[in-house]
């Protein structure tokens, strides 16, 4: 079965510090790739994606995030911490022939002034 | 701006008591999808529509069902909503003529007294 690993359930960063949130995905085609940021009490909002295009993908909020095929990764970074960014990440696969997600377990972001 | 609407955002209900919860979207997607998603968890599928074809995730209780009248609207009914219900219900939809990605309303908090 497809699986989706999120090392690590909590990540604690000072105010500006690059931020770190990793994603390991279980597959041997590519995937569709996804980093969803969830704020408390909200939906979840949709961060950047890798649909096989450009390997280094950027998104909102200054987050950029990597495919590396060989390493089946897709970490999500960003360069300086705001205190805004806390809230809890997911990562999430989907596999070309169905309409479902496969959700990591989540990273939650403490940014620490 | 098109988008997923859920109502209400917050639902207090018995224990045993029917609930329905809605979903609507102005983003005329053919895939609706409901999750339920527990405190510190990853959102977990119970079921999705691709236009008027329903897909029930095999562990998804009877107690939950799901109508979708037409494109816009798609519902979640509970018969008899349980304490272990009680959770955050997220609406998420998707396009299949764009993106892979799936787009997530604000989540309805239900509470189970």
């Amino acid at each position: 079965a497809q699986s989706v690993t999120q090392l690590g359930s909590h990540v604690s960063v000072s105010e500006g510090a690059l931020v770190l949130l990793r994603c390991n995905y279980s597959s041997s085609v590519p995937p569709y790739l996804f980093w969803y940021v969830q704020y408390p009490n909200q939906g979840l909002q949709l961060l950047l994606k890798y649909t096989s295009a450009a390997t280094l993908v950027k998104g909102i909020n200054g987050f950029e995030a990597e495919f590396k095929k060989s390493e089946t990764s897709f970490h999500l970074t960003k360069p300086s911490a705001h205190m805004s960014d806390a809230a809890e990440y997911f990562c999430a696969v989907k596999l070309y022939n169905t309409d479902k997600l496969i959700f990591g377990t989540g990273t939650r972001l403490q940014v620490f002034p | 701006d098109a988008m997923v609407i859920q109502n209400p955002r917050y639902q207090v209900t018995q224990f045993g008591k029917p609930v329905t919860l809605s979903c609507s979207q102005t983003l005329n997607h053919n895939v609706m999808y409901w999750y339920q998603q527990k405190s510190s968890q990853a959102p977990k599928l119970l079921f999705h529509y691709y236009d008027k074809d329903f897909n029930n995730e095999a562990d998804t209780p009877d107690n939950f069902q799901s109508r979708r009248p037409n494109t816009s609207f798609c519902f979640l009914d509970i018969r008899s909503p349980g304490l272990g219900d009680a959770a955050m219900y997220l609406c998420a939809t998707r396009g299949t003529s764009g993106g892979h990605e799936q787009f997530f309303g604000p989540g309805t908090r239900l509470t189970v007294l």
